[in-house]
């Protein structure tokens, strides 16, 4: 069965830093890009980075970079995000998801989308 | 950045009526635009991406149109399952990769 599983998550003084990890099973985790997207309690959802599935590219959202780094295993089917200098605004749920892609019919471009979704881990930065 | 906005904020509606939600993009994303479905302690679940084609297992009730920067998801003859938040995604000006703020449908 297709799935992702996020792990990690935790309590931490602002400034501390936390390790998410998530493991996909069902499918080949290494052919696909990857995503944590975070959801702050109450919020909507807030991409945070991505990583393409062999590791070569990654992006991060503003609020993230320099403190947040993705990385990923393929040989282990893992996906992390090392989590650096955390604020309070950094509390939330954090879900990694699938990066895929479909050729639009007809065309020369691709649709993306997130079609895998873990069911997340809560990090709370709190003193 | 791409900004997404939803509308309306909420909608209370009976089963067995129809939903329209509306996504509006800052600037033209084309059709790369997805919806998903969350409920209250669940992870978000994809319904449609490209504007219109339904993920894998949606049901025919859900139906997405819409292109440039006015998108529409509108759900036929509403469910008890299909209460909860729906966000729109746009996918063809990243990174980032932006949500909408939601839209909630709730029961009348």
């Amino acid at each position: 069965q297709v799935g992702l599983v996020e792990s990690g998550g935790g309590v931490v003084q602002p400034g501390g830093s936390l390790r998410l990890s998530c493991e996909g099973s069902g499918f080949t985790f290494s052919i696909f890009g990857m995503n944590w997207v975070r959801q702050i309690p109450g919020k909507g959802l807030e991409w945070v980075a991505f990583i393409r599935y062999d590791g070569t590219i990654k992006y991060y959202a503003d609020s993230v970079r320099g403190r947040f780094t993705i990385s990923r295993d393929n040989s282990k089917n893992t996906l992390d995000l090392q989590m650096n200098s955390l604020r309070p605004e950094d509390t939330g749920r954090y879900y990694c998801a699938s990066h895929r892609r479909s050729l639009a019919p007809g065309f020369s471009y691709y649709y993306y989308y997130m079609d895998v979704w873990g069911k997340g881990t809560t990090v709370t930065v709190s003193s | 950045e791409v900004v997404m906005t939803q509308s309306p904020v909420s909608l209370s509606v009976s089963p067995g009526e129809s939903a329209t939600l509306s996504c509006r993009a800052s600037q033209g994303i084309s059709d790369n635009l997805a919806w998903y479905q969350q409920k209250p302690g669940q992870a978000p679940r994809l319904l449609i991406y490209g504007a219109s084609t339904r993920a894998t297992g949606v049901p025919p009730r859900f139906s997405g149109s819409g292109s440039g920067t006015e998108f529409t998801l509108t759900i036929n003859s509403l469910q008890s399952e299909d209460f909860g938040f729906y966000y729109c995604q746009q996918y063809n000006n990243w990174p980032p990769v932006t949500f909408g703020p939601g839209t909630e449908v709730d029961m009348k």
